[in-house]
């Protein structure tokens, strides 16, 4: 079936940088979409991409649909302490109405 | 607004007994679809409905995972009888049928099988 290989796994990051993250996919995505989980409650959505080469930004993170359609990155700038969690990519394929998610990337910040 | 509504928050039970999870998605989604979430295999849908309908379960480990939605506003996942490898966090998540990717998650309930 289709996976999703999400890196890094984790990060451990100082306060103030900007953090990187990327999904890849053997296989064709229709929708990409970027969620934050974190300690004790379910995933939040924070981006859904739809078309290829889409860029969008809420806030201070920006994520962009891959032009291959097989890649999405999640990109965070000026890290804060309220952002640590599991972030988490899905994509929705071409066929058929599951979404697919990543192993997520630990997030932690050292203020 | 209240978003997907899940229950019991924390459920202990033993080995061989019954556990129902329930949950109430947003009001006026008409998708819903339940996940299991471990360590090892991360998050996987079980099953999902559209407007009440079962429409793909192949998700469900076993036959001992069954999964109902009565009406619009209520969904329920049981465990029959449950075993130890059941306990993980299960979330309930739902959506608009014409936005069947954007989904929306419930806090999940955690549920140990000793």
């Amino acid at each position: 079936g289709q996976q999703l290989n999400q890196s890094p796994q984790s990060m451990f990051i100082q306060e103030g940088e900007d953090v990187s993250m990327n999904c890849t996919s053997s296989s064709i995505f229709n929708t990409w979409l970027w969620y934050k989980q974190d300690p004790g409650e379910g995933p939040v959505l924070l981006i859904a991409l739809y078309k290829a080469g889409e860029l969008t930004s809420n806030g201070r993170l920006t994520a962009q649909f891959g032009i291959t359609r097989k890649d999405s990155f999640l990109n965070i700038s000026a890290s804060i302490p309220s952002d640590v969690g599991i972030y988490f990519c899905a994509g929705r394929g071409e066929y058929g109405n599951k979404l697919v998610f990543g192993a997520g990337t630990i997030l932690r910040v050292k203020s | 607004d209240a978003g997907v509504i899940q229950s019991p928050r924390h459920e202990v039970t033993e080995m061989g007994q019954e556990v129902t999870l329930r949950c109430k998605p947003i009001s006026g989604h008409n998708s819903l679809f339940w996940y299991r979430q471990t360590m090892m295999r991360g998050l996987e849908l079980l099953i999902y409905f559209n407007n009440n309908v079962p429409i793909d379960d192949s998700g469900m480990p076993e036959d001992r995972f069954s999964a109902k939605m009565p009406n619009a506003s209520f969904s329920t996942l049981k465990i029959q009888p449950s075993e130890p490898r059941d306990s993980a966090v299960y979330f309930c998540a739902s959506s608009v049928l014409a936005r069947l990717e954007t989904q929306y998650f419930g806090p999940g309930t955690r549920l140990l099988v000793l």
